[in-house]
């Protein structure tokens, strides 16, 4: 158990849809990242939150955004959903800092299915 | 442009067989390196760190090098399970204060009874 909880696990929606993925970061982890990882394809980043503050984006398409609330769990919202948005999410947390290792810890995903 | 290539992108190996992962990175300036090991439909798990003074870091059956001259990590397997069988990403950070990581592809390996 990585301390990473997401949810929901899975996640079936039509085209055109909003969904709203959870996840709550380690105990004192203050980083929290949103991969996307399509079938058979690797980890791509979408965003890094950073104690509330967006720290970094990548990938991540207008249709999506994310938001880390005081209490550090982060939310990433998908709108306008299209079949090539299923895919399996994940967040991870690590624990940001001076001499800090930076591994993440990844939470066991969320699988969205649209149809 | 922060890069990190792996190969093979996919090996099948028979059971007790020994492989190695290659990892390249143009990753700069370098923190440390780290192989994740990701089994189908699960998050991924860091088997080991390398920070640029480390040459060579074992963690079991698993055996990382690194090259901070030339770029280069590799992975090496002993005696592989079925359990083996997975996903093996090399992840890399940049340091400087963002933290930020750049992930490899990653290597999808079968073991084979």
């Amino acid at each position: 158990d990585s301390g990473v909880t997401q949810t929901p696990k899975h996640l079936i929606t039509a085209t055109g849809q909003r969904v709203t993925l959870r996840c709550s970061p380690r105990s004192g982890d203050l980083s929290v990242y949103w991969y996307q990882q399509s079938l058979d394809q690797g980890l791509q980043f979408l965003i890094q939150y950073y104690n509330g503050e967006e720290r970094a984006k990548g990938n991540i398409l207008e249709r999506f955004s994310a938001q880390q609330f005081p209490d550090l769990h982060s939310e990433l919202n998908l709108s306008s959903l299209e079949l090539g948005d299923s895919a399996l999410y994940f967040c991870a947390s690590s624990a940001l800092g001076n001499g800090d290792t930076g591994e993440l810890f990844f939470g066991e995903g969320s699988r969205l299915t649209v149809l | 442009k922060n890069q990190v290539e792996q190969s093979p992108q996919s090996l099948i190996i028979l059971e007790g067989k020994n492989c190695t992962l290659q990892c390249n990175y143009t990753v700069s300036p370098f923190s440390n390196l780290r192989w994740y090991k990701q089994d189908t439909g699960r998050g991924p798990v860091s088997l080991t760190i390398m920070t640029f003074s480390e040459n060579t870091k074992s963690n079991g059956r698993y055996t990382a090098t690194l090259d901070a001259d030339t770029k280069q990590s590799s992975l090496h397997i002993t005696a592989s399970q079925l359990s083996d069988s997975a996903s093996y990403i090399c992840v890399v950070i940049v340091s400087g204060g963002s933290y930020i990581p750049t992930f490899g592809r990653g290597t999808s390996l079968i073991v084979h009874p």
